[in-house]
């Protein structure tokens, strides 16, 4: 069971937006940054959102989030058929005194 | 660039130790960034191990029960980590990590290397 939740799937067509969710609680996202990371098949994560709304040189700006209390959200605009991957949202959780992920989001592009 | 690189054994006996070593290039060790570790059983989520700094300050996952020991080896540029009393539930690809101080936490990855916990 992961400290922050996320829906296991997602989908869209090409050109569509598509919204994945994550929620925690107040000792994690709602008092620290939130960072999202993407995970194409077969690969080591990718920083793709830092400090909740920062992007890594070269992650274009189809990638978005926002935040709100305990829950953020990874927006992807543009659906593009590259965007096919595992999405994981994590932060810094004060009660642990370490890192905690979501259990991941698989997007499928239609 | 920055690279990092794990290497260890891919095989490890049940109750034994796990013993991995991530090479570091384009950044100094010894420098104010820390240093994690990250695996992902097959099949599953991303899970933190823990991290270690340059002055060798940790922290480390409760959950793993205290079977975690970090250290940094500044001459060889390679931090690394000893998972003990292994089982079969710590099977994953082992994945090490830069945190900048400050800055982007995670932001750079090694490829990963899948360790298996079996007889």
């Amino acid at each position: 069971q992961s400290v922050l939740t996320q829906p296991p799937s997602a989908s869209g067509t090409p050109g569509q937006r598509v919204i994945i969710s994550c929620s925690g609680s107040s000792s994690n996202i709602g008092n620290n940054p939130i960072n999202w990371y993407q995970q194409l098949p077969g690969t080591a994560p990718k920083l793709l959102i830092y400090n909740n709304n920062q992007r890594p040189s070269g992650v274009p700006d189809r990638f978005s989030v926002s935040k709100s209390g305990t829950s953020a959200s990874l927006a992807i605009s543009g659906l593009q058929s590259e965007d096919e991957a595992d999405y994981y949202c994590a932060g810094w959780d004060d009660s642990r005194n370490g890192r905690v992920f979501g259990g991941g989001t698989k997007l499928t592009v239609l | 660039q920055v690279l990092l690189q794990e290497s260890g054994p891919g095989l490890v006996k049940p109750s034994g130790t796990l013993s991995l070593t991530c090479a570091v290039s384009g950044d100094s060790i010894s420098g104010r960034n820390w240093w994690s570790w990250v695996r992902q059983p097959p099949g599953q989520g991303l899970e933190w191990i823990g991290e270690i700094s340059h002055d060798g300050s940790t922290n480390d996952n409760p959950s793993l029960k205290s079977r975690v020991t970090m250290s940094i080896d500044k001459s060889r540029n390679q931090f690394s980590l000893k998972l003990r009393s292994v089982t079969a539930a710590d099977t994953a690809v082992y994945y090490c990590a830069r945190v900048t101080l400050a800055g982007p936490p995670l932001d750079y990855w090694g490829q990963g290397t899948l360790v298996t916990v079996s007889s």
